[in-house]
């Protein structure tokens, strides 16, 4: 049963636009959460990550918001670039457990075009 | 350069030719980590191991091995390769433990005839 969900496969912003992709989670442990960007070719690359006692973090033109009592969060690109066309994948971990893994969601396609 | 390298990038085989994908960090890193990635199904862990000591399978470890004889190195072994092990498969690394930023190699494209 997948605990991170990503209920998007594909998303198409036009540049200089907002984009936004969403991930749910399952797993009430979950307490910290990450953003992947893959190209083609490449391995995924770290984007941004949220530990649970927040509820929103930024670096440039990315942000990711928690919503813990929705079990959501979102990654917003403001503004989208051509260059951000990628895979996303949103992934979440129990820091406390034992395990010491990360739960990926299936990904979400995003085109930016011009 | 900090990073993780896998060898080879492509590699096509044969049904029940043992390989084995090699994967290595230089960032002294404990925890590392192997994943597969089929389309619409997203980055699925096949192995992980903490530390030297310890190993232990992921989601997918069914056909699969690991072996973790020194920390650089944690190499994926599949003794009898089927078709439905053709997929891409990513290595990781991470400072702080599985649950916290990982560092992915640049994948190992696999085809099993």
């Amino acid at each position: 049963d997948q605990q991170v969900k990503q209920n998007s496969p594909s998303l198409s912003v036009q540049e200089g636009r907002i984009s936004i992709l969403n991930c749910d989670y399952t797993n009430s442990m979950f307490d910290y959460f990450l953003w992947y960007k893959k190209y083609p070719a490449e391995g995924p690359t770290f984007l941004i990550s949220i530990s649970s006692i927040k509820d929103k973090n930024e670096d440039g033109r990315f942000t990711v918001f928690l919503n813990k009592s929705a079990k959501h969060l979102s990654l917003h690109i403001v503004p989208s670039q051509p260059g951000d066309s990628a895979v996303y994948f949103c992934a979440a971990s129990d820091r406390g457990s034992t395990l010491g893994r990360l739960y990926f969601g299936r990904g979400t396609q995003l085109t930016v075009w011009p | 350069e900090a990073q993780v390298t896998q060898n080879p990038r492509y590699l096509i085989t044969v049904t029940g030719k043992k390989l084995t994908v090699t994967c290595s960090q230089n960032m002294n890193h404990e925890y590392m980590s192997w994943y597969r990635q089929d389309p619409g199904l997203g980055l699925r862990q096949i192995y992980y191991s903490m530390n030297v000591e310890v190993t232990d399978k992921g989601d997918v470890p069914e056909g699969y091995k690991v072996s973790r004889k020194e920390k650089r190195n944690f190499p994926l072994i599949l003794e009898s390769p089927s078709p439905n092990q053709t997929s891409l498969y990513f290595c990781a690394s991470s400072p702080r433990g599985g649950g916290y930023e990982q560092y992915f190699g640049p994948g190992t494209r696999l085809t099993v005839t």
